[in-house]
This record gives C-alpha cells, sequence and structure tokens, in this order.
C-alpha cells in the first residue's frame, strides 16, 4: 500500500549534523518533501526536491534522493536548538496528484 | 491578513453535538484539504476540494462533512461528534502542480 516511512525518534548533539531517513513508495513520484512542525504550529514546508535531482542545498540543509532505493533524507548542519521538531517527509501521488505524508520524526537536541 | 486561517484555535464539545471548523485562505489556491493529527497515526487526510462545488473523500471520512461553495473557504463538520474524534485539526490549500501546501495552524478539538 501507499506508506511513507521514517523513524519517529532522533536525537542530537548541538552542534552535529541531524539527518533524517525516509522512504517512499511511487517510484513515478515527482516531488518529495521535507515539512517542519514546531510545538503547537501547523507544517512548513522546509524544502522539496524534484525527482530530476539527487541533491538540493539550501544553507544548513542538505536533500539525498536515490531514486533507485525509494529514499529520501534531510541533513541538518550544526543543529540548533531552534531546529528542535517534528519532521515529514512526504510525497507526491502523480495518479491523483495528493501528497502522503510519512508519521514524522521527532528530532531532539541535547545539549 | 493574507494567508490560511482556521477557527477556533481550540474547542471542547460533548458528545453527540455537531461541530463545525472553519477554514478560510486569501490566495485563491484551488486545492483545499482537511487532515487531523494523531499520535502514532500522523496526519490522516479526511477530504479534500479541488475547486469550489468539487469535495472528494480521503482516508478517513467518516463521521465528517465539508462544502466548498467559495473558492476561499472549506468548512469541516461533525455531525455528531464521537470522542475518537478529539484530535488536531489541520487545514491547507494549493495550488497544485506538486508546489506543496500551506497549512494553517490548526484547531485542537476535545469531545468530552
Amino acid at each position: 500500500g501507499e506508506d511513507v516511512e521514517q523513524s519517529l525518534f532522533l536525537s542530537v548533539r548541538e552542534g552535529d549534523s541531524s539527518v533524517i531517513n525516509c522512504t517512499y513508495t511511487d517510484s513515478s513520484s515527482t516531488y518529495l518533501y521535507w515539512y517542519k512542525q514546531e510545538p503547537g504550529a501547523g507544517l512548513q514546508l522546509l524544502t522539496y526536491i524534484f525527482s530530476n535531482m539527487d541533491m538540493k542545498q539550501d544553507q544548513r540543509l542538505t536533500v539525498l534522493l536515490n531514486k533507485k532505493d525509494k529514499h529520501l533524507s534531510l541533513r541538518i548542519a550544526d543543529t540548533q536548538t531552534g531546529d528542535s521538531a517534528i519532521y515529514f517527509c512526504a510525497e507526491l501521488m502523480n495518479r491523483d496528484d495528493k501528497i502522503i505524508f510519512g508519521k514524522g520524526t521527532r528530532l531532539h537536541i541535547l545539549p | 491578513d493574507a494567508g490560511i486561517t482556521q477557527s477556533p484555535r481550540y474547542k471542547i464539545t460533548e458528545t453527540g453535538r455537531q461541530v463545525t471548523l472553519m477554514c478560510h485562505q486569501t490566495w485563491s489556491h484551488s486545492y483545499m484539504f482537511w487532515y487531523r493529527q494523531d499520535l502514532g497515526h500522523g496526519l490522516r487526510l479526511i477530504y479534500y476540494s479541488a475547486a469550489a462545488d468539487i469535495t472528494d473523500k480521503g482516508e478517513v471520512p467518516d463521521g465528517y462533512v465539508v462544502s466548498r461553495s467559495k473558492t476561499e473557504n472549506f468548512p469541516l463538520t461533525l455531525e455528531s461528534a464521537t470522542r475518537s474524534q478529539t484530535s488536531v485539526y489541520f487545514c491547507a490549500s494549493s495550488t497544485g502542480g506538486g508546489v506543496g501546501y500551506t497549512f494553517g495552524s490548526g484547531t485542537r478539538l476535545t469531545v468530552v
């Protein structure tokens, strides 16, 4: 079935890099996304990658896409306390133009 | 104010009551969505709309009703609230074409 899988928790020391991994199901997905949800807030689009790209970098964020393995990752360099949030991986299903979300990875920053 | 707004922010209601959650967007986005967020389930799509007067069921539509008479509004009604509908509800909108969704701040609904 349709499922976007990601681990539920990740703990990282402040200043280290965080890597959040995700696997998706639709090999024909044209867009893949990372959303961030801070406590008590809605989801905010962090970045997205088009399927013909392998990598996208935006300041401290690096997205890697492995289409063969249907694997997406988000790397946050120099993790800061403000990065503490839930990160959702998501894919655009081409057949009905809907976005399917993973269950989210809660990123906890250790001092 | 520009953007997507949900109201109320918090709501407590009793089992069996009808309650309507409001969603308003100012961008004239064609697509609008309603999700519920529950621990252990992530985000689940309740209903979506591709344009005014066009709505369709998502993953968990039972017990909910939507309407979209105007492009900018997409209210979600719980016809007879149950405790299992206690959740955080998010509205989202999009132009379509893969640019991603913009979410509202959510409504925390408690059914007692």
